[in-house]
């Protein structure tokens, strides 16, 4: 069974500061990663993935995100907040490619950005 | 416009009622997905499906209720609601890629 842990519910960080999120994953396989951005009242939108190939992954919005397999980590930074950045962050893990990326979602980061 | 949406996007019930959940999307994705976001908990999964007439159990499957007579549908329906299934359900599709989210249900059981 896959699991994803998410450390801190909620993160408040300065316009301009660096974003760091973290998310801690189990899998028995290799796992496929992915970091989802949800702003109010919408639903969940990519904002980067890893399945193969190069460790550190950019996405979109100038965020990225490494895959650390010895410390089963993938997370999630930008290097200066904007006030956009405010929004709920979920990491996500599919461990099964048949399944057509079925995912396993951790609890969620709510991220404050202070002017 | 291609995407996938539901309807409806805020729905109010009482318990006991049958209440049905619908999702829509145009891409002819094969796989669909139900989950539900609750306050720390995430997103769960209860259903999804891999083509039509193919549906298995997520997570969370208890009380709930899928059909997929067609690829481009997937309603989710609650038997006899209950207020524990009060919550925000999205439904997505994914063609063995990333998945792809509608904007979600609102649902809250009285």
């Amino acid at each position: 069974a896959q699991s994803v842990t998410q450390l801190g519910s909620h993160v408040s960080v300065s316009e301009g500061a660096l974003v760091l999120l973290r998310c801690n994953y189990s899998s028995s396989v290799p796992p496929y990663l992915f970091w989802y951005v949800q702003y109010p009242n919408q639903g969940l939108q990519l904002l980067l993935k890893y399945t193969t190939g190069a460790t550190l992954v950019k996405g979109i919005n100038g965020f990225e995100a490494e895959f650390k397999k010895s410390e089963t980590s993938f997370h999630l930074t930008k290097p200066s907040a904007h006030m956009s950045d405010a929004a709920e962050y979920f990491c996500a893990v599919s461990e099964v490619k048949a399944a057509g990326n079925k995912l396993t979602f951790g609890g969620g980061t709510r991220v404050l950005v202070k002017p | 416009d291609a995407g996938i949406t539901q309807s409806p996007r805020y729905k109010i019930t009482e318990t006991g009622r049958q209440v049905t959940l619908m999702c829509h999307q145009t891409w002819s994705h094969s796989y669909m997905f139900w989950y539900r976001q609750d306050l720390g908990h995430g997103l769960r999964l209860i259903y999804y499906s891999a083509a039509a007439d193919i549906t298995d159990k997520g997570e969370v499957p208890d009380g709930y209720v899928v059909s997929r007579s067609k690829t481009e549908n997937f309603p989710l329906t609650l038997e006899s609601a209950t207020r524990s299934q009060t919550s925000v359900y999205f439904c997505a599709s994914s063609a063995n890629s990333p998945l792809h989210f509608g904007n979600g249900t609102r649902l809250t059981v009285t």
